[in-house]
């Protein structure tokens, strides 16, 4: 079965970096994209961009152009995410999603950003 | 960027009852490209509808989606214990991506 497992909880201070993992499996990992979709606490989705799982290439929101950078490795079948200096608006469950016809059909269990000094 | 509002925010309703949750787009989706999520405390988001109105696989009949060009409806013909949640409609037409605000439908 189709499964997206991230990485654990993270604490950052404000101004640093995170680099979230994604581990796919149960599937051709080349055939579909991974998404990042983000949720601060309370609130709603927010999604940040998609990774190609074929060819590496990706389409980032431009709220987070020159701070976010996702990557693929294929030999692992793991999507991993980074964000830049971090702000404390950053605080966020992080979200890994797999890309179907533009919808996100299966999803990660999240991952906790915390920005604090 | 296209700008989804969703009404109401809260629906309280009993069990069996009609859930009716509408979206609202800014401009007009392009070929349907509306989506809608259901969503439980602590847990991602699970997809129900894609091409506004086409069920994901393993989504029970109740939920229904309908609607083109900027409004759009999530229907869920009977209620069930298992569906109070909030629900997100998603339009994946137009760049950047973007998600409604959430409907959250509790029990009354």
């Amino acid at each position: 079965q189709v499964q997206l497992v991230q990485s654990g909880a993270e604490v950052k201070k404000p101004g640093a970096s995170v680099k979230v993992s994604c581990k796919a499996s149960g599937y051709n990992f080349n055939t579909h994209a991974i998404n990042w979709v983000r949720q601060a606490p309370g609130q709603g989705l927010e999604w940040m961009g998609w990774i190609s799982g074929y060819n590496g290439n990706t389409n980032y929101a431009q709220k987070f152009q020159g701070r976010l950078t996702m990557t693929t490795d294929t030999s692992t079948t793991t999507a991993y995410m980074e964000l830049r200096s971090l702000r404390s608006d950053d605080t966020a469950v992080y979200y890994c999603a797999r890309l179907l016809r533009g919808t996100f059909d299966y999803w990660g269990q999240g991952t906790l950003v915390t920005v604090s000094s | 960027e296209i700008v989804l509002t969703q009404f109401p925010g809260t629906l309280s309703l009993s069990p069996g009852e009609r859930a009716t949750l509408s979206c609202r787009a800014s401009q007009s989706v392009s070929s349907s490209y509306l989506a809608w999520y259901q969503q439980k405390p602590g847990q991602a988001p699970r997809l129900l509808i894609h091409g506004a109105s086409t069920r994901a696989t393993g989504i029970p009949d109740r939920f229904s989606g309908s609607g083109s060009g900027t409004d759009f409806t999530l229907t869920i013909s009977r209620l069930e214990p298992e569906d109070f949640a909030v629900y997100y409609c998603h339009q994946y037409g137009g760049s950047p991506w973007t998600f409604g605000q959430g409907t959250k439908v509790e029990i009354k």
